[in-house]
């Protein structure tokens, strides 16, 4: 089966540094996800990792150690706009992708 | 706009009655997702298809079926239905599916479907 691990909320304050973390177990792994969902809306993609190390994209940069079975999702700079929830996704070599119950991060002015 | 459509936005419908939710994928895209999402269960991976096939199975429960048509527009539907299938549901939708190919298969999601069972 498949397991994959995440925070229920955090809270960080504007301007300052979050990690959220991931781990999982899954069979065939093919590679993780990271997207962002604002309330009541759909979710957006943020970063994939496949292969161990960090993967920087502006503010985000995105973790995977594939022996551990983790990963994180760190987030510099905090914006207002970076109130969202955070969801974990697991891809596997047939192209299925299972979702985590998502971290939901509140940002503090 | 995402590109992937989603009809209707909301529906609102008593319990034991039938809904067909429909997705109309992103132009270019083969795969369609269905995905359940309530407020305790995170986003809950129900099935998937591509070009016309099925390709996996999540958590569907058997009250709900869905296809995939040749012009690769997917509905899903739930029959039965209790107010525990109250839930967002969206449909997502992906270039390629179970091809065996590596690299990241980036889903783009419709804006859903809020479904409420009174």
């Amino acid at each position: 089966g498949q397991n994959i691990d995440q925070p229920t909320e955090m809270t960080a304050t504007e301007g300052a540094i979050v990690q959220i973390n991931c781990t999982y177990q899954t069979s065939g792994f093919n590679g993780l996800f990271w997207y962002q969902q604002h309330a009541g809306e759909a979710p957006t993609f943020l970063s994939y990792n496949v292969l161990d190390g960090l993967e920087e994209k502006g503010r985000f940069s995105s973790f995977l150690s594939r022996s551990k079975g983790y990963s994180y999702l760190l987030l510099k700079e905090l914006q207002m706009k970076d109130s969202a929830s955070y969801l974990c996704a697991v891809q596997n070599r047939d192209d299925k992708i299972i979702f985590g119950k998502g971290t939901r991060l509140h940002i503090l002015p | 706009d995402s590109g992937v459509t989603q009809t209707p936005k909301h529906l609102i419908t008593a319990t034991g009655q039938r809904v067909t939710l429909r997705c109309s994928p992103r132009s270019g895209d083969l795969s369609v997702y269905w995905y359940q999402q309530s407020l305790d269960q995170g986003l809950q991976f129900l099935i998937q298809y591509y070009n016309g096939e099925e390709r996996a199975k999540g958590n569907i429960l058997e009250r709900f079926s869905a296809q995939q048509f040749p012009d690769l527009h997917s509905e899903l539907n739930l029959s039965s239905l209790e107010l525990g299938d109250s839930a967002l549901y969206f449909c997502a939708s992906s270039p390629r599916g179970g091809t065996g190919l590596s690299g990241a298969n980036v889903l783009t999601f419709g804006a859903g479907s809020r479904l409420t069972v009174l």
